[in-house]
């Protein structure tokens, strides 16, 4: 069964410093993967997908993921952090089966705070 | 293009009576999913329609949940006889076709508080 874990439910940068929010995923075919940004009293916006076509993804807002395989991971960075990035974060997984329909199974979610 | 559409945005109820949340797909989208965001917590899949069929409700409770998707209007979650736990975010979200590399767009969400 497919499964997401994003370790660390709190993260916390400086503001202009690196962001790195960690996914790992299971799965036993190759997936597909999402990851979605949740400003306070909002819905979920995709911010990037993986789909197979390259393993490293360019999303909106300067975010990008690389899909390692071998690590079966999906962290999500931004080079330099800015206030408008504390938000909630979800990376998901989907896998193409064989029922009428791919289910997709979000992680718990990491919350970013920005240090100014 | 209109995004997904949900109404109301928040909703207050006293125990025991009913909610009734109404999501609009984007337009030319017929696959509808929605999900409860507790507190504190991640999204947790409820139930997935398509136009007058339910697919699969399997995280939806069994008691005094239901949701439709009619063949015209949105689609509803309908919470009968409410209780204080079910205070949350309920989000809808609607795709082009249901394949794993599809991406679901997301409603505002509605937020509902049990007194």
């Amino acid at each position: 069964a497919q499964s997401v874990t994003q370790l660390g439910s709190h993260v916390s940068v400086s503001e202009g410093a690196l962001v790195l929010l960690r996914c790992n995923y299971s799965s036993s075919v190759p997936p597909y993967l999402f990851w979605y940004v949740q400003y306070p009293n909002q819905g979920l916006q995709l911010l990037l997908k993986y789909t197979s076509a390259a393993t490293l993804v360019k999303g909106i807002n300067g975010f990008e993921a690389e899909f390692k395989k071998s690590e079966t991971s999906f962290h999500l960075t931004k080079p330099s952090a800015h206030m408008s990035d504390a938000a909630e974060y979800f990376c998901a997984v989907s896998l193409s089966g064989k029922t009428s329909y791919d289910k997709v199974i979000f992680g718990p979610g990491t919350s970013l705070s920005v240090i100014p | 293009n209109a995004g997904v559409m949900q109404n109301p945005r928040h909703l207050v109820r006293r125990r025991g009576q009913e909610a009734r949340l109404r999501c609009s797909p984007m337009k030319g989208h017929s696959h509808v999913y929605w999900y409860r965001q507790l507190p504190e917590e991640g999204l947790k899949f409820m139930v997935y329609l398509q136009k007058e069929n339910i697919i699969d409700e399997s995280g939806m409770p069994k008691e005094r949940f239901s949701a439709e998707f009619p063949k015209e209007g949105p689609s509803i979650l309908r919470i009968q006889q409410v209780v204080r736990g079910d205070s949350a975010a309920y989000f809808c979200a609607s795709s082009l076709t249901p394949r794993a590399r599809e991406t679901q767009y997301f409603g505002p969400g509605t937020r509902l508080l049990v007194l």
